[in-house]
């Protein structure tokens, strides 16, 4: 049962580099989301998407770019790395046809950048 | 703004305690709250509680929500070095049409010693 799967699990970036976080999800969830995750706060949501060639902002997308070309894909570019982007990312995937929302996450990506 | 506030941000406790953590919220247009334990990697779904007054369990595990005074609790009897981990409350709430967002509490860092 693969779920959702992201890649790297851990990177390096020299400030200013560019680099893309990949998620795939093998659900056929129509919602899938980013998060990043610093030290005692929480999961902030950068970006979703509630279905293929549809993304919204979430509370943290500065800096960021997502696209969703198909269901299962859903990678986030970072442009011009900043040493505030260090964290972790998480992505997620969820249904939406039932009460509630139960997110299935990713095993996260942990970035650094230097 | 969606609030999720969590209590105690961290906790330490010895094997057999029992423990309560807390987690309030202000949304507008609640749907659903969540519980999550986070270990080393990526948040693992507990709960999703969307009923006022009624207990979810789950072994040594159990949460209930109160709508009206806008919080819920999850317990921990018997704990055990295992349940050491981030707890992450999450609220699920209507952002607009058919559009759900999720917000997240900063987590409680639990860890059990021996």
């Amino acid at each position: 049962n693969a779920g959702v799967t992201q890649t790297p699990k851990f990177r390096i970036l020299k400030i200013g580099q560019s680099m893309t976080l990949q998620c795939t999800q093998d659900m056929n969830h129509n919602y899938m989301y980013w998060y990043r995750q610093d030290p005692g706060m929480g999961l902030k949501l950068i970006y979703y998407s509630v279905g293929a060639g549809i993304t919204d902002k979430g509370e943290v997308p500065n800096g960021y770019n997502v696209s969703r070309s198909t269901t299962e894909d859903f990678p986030l570019r970072l442009e011009l790395a900043a040493p505030s982007q260090t964290s972790v990312y998480f992505c997620a995937s969820s249904y939406r046809g039932s009460l509630g929302n139960t997110i299935y996450f990713g095993e996260g990506s942990w970035l650094t950048v230097v | 703004e969606d609030k999720v506030v969590q209590s105690p941000l961290s906790l330490v406790v010895h094997e057999g305690d029992t423990v309560t953590l807390n987690c309030s919220y202000e949304v507008t247009n609640f749907r659903s709250l969540l519980w999550y334990k986070q270990e080393k990697k990526a948040p693992t779904f507990l709960f999703m509680l969307t009923s006022s007054g009624i207990e979810k369990k789950s072994g040594r595990l159990s949460s209930i929500l109160d709508k009206k005074e806008l919080f819920s609790i999850l317990n921990i009897t018997a704990t055990q070095t295992g349940d050491s981990a981030i707890y992450l409350c999450a609220v699920e709430a209507n952002s607009g049409g058919s559009n759900y967002k999720l917000t997240f509490g900063k987590g409680t860092l639990l860890t059990v010693n021996p």
